[in-house]
């Protein structure tokens, strides 16, 4: 089946160690998100992907970086991780046009310790 | 004014109950409606994709846009305990600057007890 894969789906990282999460997708979409999404909270969009452009929101800190190889490759990395960036991390995929829906990974749980 | 309005519930029913879900928006841009539903501790799952008004119906789901009110509803029949998440909706304004975002609900959490 098409879909979109996080790994790890738990990451436990200290404070200030630099962490790496990853995306792949099978469903051959032009643009790839990431998302941050806190308890209770709807998903923040940190910034996306349309093919190899990067597109990054106002308030996402420096401290997020992402990387996307390829078609079907994203990264997040996370710099220097404070306790304030434990979430869930969601990675979705979404087809150039026609259709405007999103398709979303499992999520990797990140705590910051 | 927040550009969507959803209430965060919880919202509890027995089950077999008729589930009513809603959003309010204040952008009139958007034309683009989605339902997702996200179980605990998992991504969110696409349930309904609707295009401007109307409605849209898919198994025991109907989803309805009603775009002069600024409104739109999810609507569950004969609700089943393993409908119990949260229920997030979002939107979007289609082609032109920031198509590609979604713009959600916090979501409501709904818990359909046996």
């Amino acid at each position: 089946d098409a879909m979109v894969i996080q790994n790890p789906r738990y990451q436990v990282t200290q404070f200030g160690k630099p962490v790496t999460l990853s995306c792949s997708q099978t469903l051959n979409h032009n643009v790839m998100y990431w998302y941050q999404q806190k308890s209770s909270q709807a998903p923040k969009l940190l910034f996306h992907y349309y093919d190899k452009d990067f597109n990054n929101e106002a308030d996402t800190p420096d401290n997020f970086q992402s990387r996307r190889p390829n078609t079907s490759f994203c990264f997040l990395d996370i710099r220097s991780p404070g306790l304030g960036d434990a979430a869930m991390y969601l990675c979705a995929t979404s087809r150039v046009a026609g259709r405007y829906e999103q398709y979303f990974g499992p999520g990797t749980r990140l705590t910051v310790t | 004014q927040k550009e969507v309005e959803q209430d965060p519930g919880p919202l509890s029913v027995p089950e077999g109950a008729i589930v009513s879900l809603n959003c309010t928006y204040s952008n009139s841009a958007f034309q683009y409606f989605m339902w997702y539903r996200q179980y605990s501790r998992k991504g969110p799952e696409l349930l309904m994709y609707t295009y401007s008004s109307g409605n849209k119906e898919d198994g025991r789901f109907t989803a309805q846009v009603d775009k002069s009110s600024k409104y739109i509803s999810l609507f569950i029949r004969d609700s089943q305990p393993s409908d119990s998440a949260t229920y997030l909706c979002a939107m979007s304004a289609g082609p032109g600057a920031g198509s590609y975002q979604l713009t959600f609900g916090k979501g409501t959490k709904l818990s359909v007890i046996p």
